[in-house]
Order: C-alpha cells, then structure tokens, then sequence
C-alpha cells in the first residue's frame, strides 16, 4: 500500500521558537494532503487542507498565520508551528490522497512545547 | 457540518467474545465511510473502507456494515483477542467537492486474556 512518512516522530522545543514538520508521500503522488491535531484522549481534527501549488484551506478556528502550511511538491507537505507556546503541544498526523479514494496517514509527529 | 458519534466510548470484554462498535454520522452525503485503528502515541492504521455503494466490508475476522439512510456503520469484531486492544476510530468522507474525513471520537477497546 502506499505509504506516507512523517519528520521528525517527535521533536521537543522551547517556547517561543518555531517548528518544522515534514509529511512526504513516498511511493506516490499527493494531490491533497491534510493536517490533523490529535489531543490526548481525543479524536482527530482537521487543521487544513493543501493542494499541490495552492494556498491551504483552513478549518474555522485554526490560525493561519500560526500554523504555516507549504505544499510544494506532489510528495512534500510541511506544516510550521510559528512562535510555538506550551498550548500547542499536540500530537500531529499528516495523510495524502493521490487519487479519488483512500487517505493514507503518516505515522504522527509528538509536539512537546516546554 | 458533518458529526461522527461512536458508542461506547469504552469497552472492556474478555478474549473470545464476538463485540460491535457503532458510528453514527449526520450527513448521508458520503462517498465512504473509513474504520481506523490507533494503538497509544501511535499514527492510524486504515482497517476497512466501505464505498457509499456498498453495504460491508470483511478482513479476516473485522467486518464493516454501513446504513447510509439511517446514518450508521458498524463494526463487528469476531473472537477477540488480547492484541485488538486499541482505540478504534470511524470516519466519513464527505461528498461534494470539499473531500475530506470527519472523524469520531473513538471506541477505547480493552481486550482482557
């Protein structure tokens, strides 16, 4: 099955500094990719929805000047925590969907903001 | 807006037992509907995927049923084992031209040996 990776799988920062997260389809090529946040104990979330060369779309309550998002490539998406602060630490997951069908999910990167 | 509601919320069987999970979703507009399965600090392992044309899904000993005009999916899990444990989450993908999935808030599975 297709096959989609994630960088780093966790990454701890101090407050006020910005982080990188790389979501990259491996075997194919992603028309749209999507960012999640997953809080302890709770569901998935949709944060935004990239496609290939365009500006993301973002869910209602999600801020877009916080949470940068870049999908330049059809196998690179990356998603920029600006400014991070403790609130932000989270669990998040990346998927990519080539065709008309299945997502495939990354395996999530553990945001820990000190 | 889409809403996916899974009942229980947590379950506790011991091993052997046959058991079903139950999602719900508010919009029948959709072009299938997606059972994950997520072990702790882990990503999501996609488990089956029911097409809005069809009615269930089977791998091994999962099998999936979707209801689109009543709003609801199952999925029945035969003889339990102690390696089920996990949170399994439901997910509809909306039709239209906005795809994406809108998931629930999961079933806590604890499978007892």
């Amino acid at each position: 099955g297709a096959v989609v990776s994630q960088h780093p799988s966790w990454v701890i920062c101090k407050s006020g500094t910005s982080v990188k997260i790389e979501c990259r389809s491996l075997d194919f090529q992603a028309t749209t990719m999507f960012w999640y946040r997953q809080f302890p104990k709770q569901s998935l979330m949709l944060m935004a929805t990239s496609n290939e060369g365009s500006k993301a779309t973002y869910e209602q309550g999600v801020e877009k000047d916080k949470f940068l998002i870049n999908h330049a490539s059809l196998t690179l998406s990356t998603l920029t925590v600006t400014s991070a602060h403790p609130e932000d630490s989270s669990f998040y997951i990346c998927s990519a969907r080539g065709g008309r069908d299945t997502q495939y999910f990354g395996p999530g990167t553990r945001l820990t903001v000190l | 807006k889409q809403e996916v509601t899974q009942i229980p919320a947590a379950l506790s069987v011991p091993e052997g037992e046959n058991l079903v999970l139950n999602c719900s979703f508010t919009d029948s507009a959709i072009y299938n509907l997606q059972w994950f399965r997520q072990d702790p600090g882990k990503g999501l392992t996609s488990l089956l995927l029911i097409q809005s044309s069809q009615r269930e899904q089977t791998s091994g000993r999962l099998n999936a049923s979707l209801d689109k005009s009543s709003g609801r999916s199952t999925l029945y899990i035969a003889a339990s084992q102690p390696g089920d444990s996990a949170t399994y989450l439901c997910a509809a993908d909306s039709s239209g031209s906005a795809r994406q999935l809108t998931f629930g808030s999961g079933t806590q599975l604890t499978v007892l040996p």
